[in-house]
């Protein structure tokens, strides 16, 4: 099984969608949670930190369920610029970052 | 915000030849860098973290002496990659994280622009 997992989609959704995605860990002692951007051949960009509490950026809810083992992420009224791959990521440890595979999101006109 | 800059961004060699790329920490000390490959369409592979003055660690899988580490100072790391070869081709991303708190658990992690390498 892998560390972090995510479906890679993609996903094609239409302008002003709401889409959610979710991504599940293996290691329970894991300590923090983020989602991360990443456009086409550019490095990936930190999108939101994931708290126990869960947490909004303006149109994005990340949430976290220890229970479940489970994170996600919800954009909502999409544009087109959110067109990229989301990354999932864990740290089982100090600093060591775990990547999921990536979610491709596509939004249309 | 902190800033790791990564060096060159794209380079062409022929097979055999061997490639450097710098990993620089611009506005914080790293004394732990990462070094990612990524394939089309697949996730970011952790290759080895790289360590200020001491050996790199590598992951399962991966050579350590072909993909030579040196981490020689808090600000800088480079990886070689020696002999390459077609397969080598990937695009190559390094990253530092920068901890907010003393215990670790609000941290950061600022990744260079990436490395596109073509060997052909």
């Amino acid at each position: 099984r892998k560390e972090v997992e995510q479906d890679p989609g993609p996903f094609n959704v239409p302008e002003g969608a709401t889409v959610a995605f979710n991504c599940t860990y293996s290691n329970s002692a894991s300590q923090s949670f983020f989602w991360y951007r990443q456009d086409c051949r550019k490095e990936p960009k930190l999108l939101m930190s994931v708290y126990s509490s869960g947490n909004e950026d303006g149109r994005f809810t990340a949430q976290l369920n220890r229970a479940s083992q489970y994170i996600s992420l919800l954009i909502r009224d999409s544009k087109l610029s959110d067109s990229a791959t989301y990354l999932c990521v864990v740290t089982p440890g100090f600093q060591k970052l775990v990547f999921g595979t990536g979610t491709r999101l596509l939004v249309s006109p | 915000g902190a800033v790791v800059s990564q060096h060159p961004s794209w380079v062409i060699c022929k097979s055999g030849t061997s490639v450097k790329i710098e990993c620089r920490s611009l506005d914080f000390q790293a004394t732990t860098m990462f070094w990612y490959r990524q394939f089309p369409k697949q996730s970011l592979m952790l290759m080895a973290t790289s360590n200020e003055g001491s050996k790199a660690t590598y992951e399962q899988g991966v050579e350590k002496d072909k993909f030579l580490i040196n981490h020689a100072s808090l600000t800088l790391s480079t990886l070689t990659v020696t002999s390459a070869h077609p397969e080598d081709s990937s695009f190559y991303i390094c990253s530092a994280t920068k901890s907010f708190d003393t215990a670790g658990t609000n941290t950061e992690a600022f990744f260079g622009q990436g490395t596109r390498l073509t060997v052909v």
